[in-house]
């Protein structure tokens, strides 16, 4: 079946701009994530969703970055007043409600890479 | 924070060549996670360990789960032009399961 689509795949934007990133999780899953990734890093938790629950938003670096879950499918971010420190790639997972031995597999989409000029 | 330290960070070797990697902690993780990142493409779990001691194969992939709970090796045998990528380690934050924690990345290229 479709796995995790994310867009754009690529962004290039200016400083102090605004961007939205896209995440299409697979379908009946019931948690979203959203990781960080700077060049040549591990991935860092930004915020997660889980059903109809308030999200986790405690790995957002700062309040220009919000996300929102509409409809228990489709999760934006949003970074406002874009930095050149905010260029890497946004990655997307999402995994079903709690699978076996109660770990969550999560499944990556193919990341939008933002670069800030 | 828990962090997560993997070694090598990268590894050069010839087509064929057995290849071994390691994860450590200074802290406990439950449970140890292998996912392997393509170029332009988000990270694929490779294997998940669940008990401290367990051995866990995945075709010619074995991953170690540490008896201590604070490390874990990954082992790729006889490796192939399509092993090339980028291996993290990841673990479940004590904040919550959900918020995976992950090394640096070991970047494995191969010579034909």
């Amino acid at each position: 079946g479709a796995g995790v689509s994310q867009s754009p795949s690529n962004k290039v934007t200016e400083k102090g701009k605004d961007v939205e990133l896209r995440c299409d999780p697979i379908s009946g899953h019931t948690a979203l994530y959203w990781y960080r990734q700077s060049l040549g890093q591990g991935l860092e938790f930004l915020i997660y969703f889980q059903g109809n629950s308030a999200p986790d938003k405690s790995g957002l670096p700062s309040d220009r970055f919000s996300a929102e879950r509409t409809g228990g499918s489709v999760s934006t971010l949003t970074i406002q007043r874009i930095q050149q420190e905010d260029s890497a790639v946004y990655l997307c997972a999402s995994s079903r409600d709690r699978g076996t031995f109660g770990e969550e597999t999560q499944y990556f989409g193919p990341g939008t890479r933002l670069l800030v000029l | 924070g828990q962090q997560l330290n993997q070694s090598p960070q990268s590894m050069f070797i010839q087509e064929g060549e057995d290849v071994s990697m390691n994860c450590t902690s200074s802290s406990i993780f439950n449970t140890w996670l292998w996912y392997k990142q393509d170029p332009g493409e988000g990270p694929v779990l490779l294997i998940a360990l669940y008990k401290a001691g367990e051995l866990t194969s995945n075709g010619r992939l074995t991953a170690q789960f540490g008896i201590t709970r604070k490390d874990s090796f990954l082992n790729i045998s006889a490796s192939i032009p399509s092993d090339v990528g980028i291996y993290f380690c990841a673990g479940p934050g004590v904040q919550g399961a959900q918020k995976l924690v992950f090394g640096q990345g070991t970047r494995l290229t191969i010579n034909p």
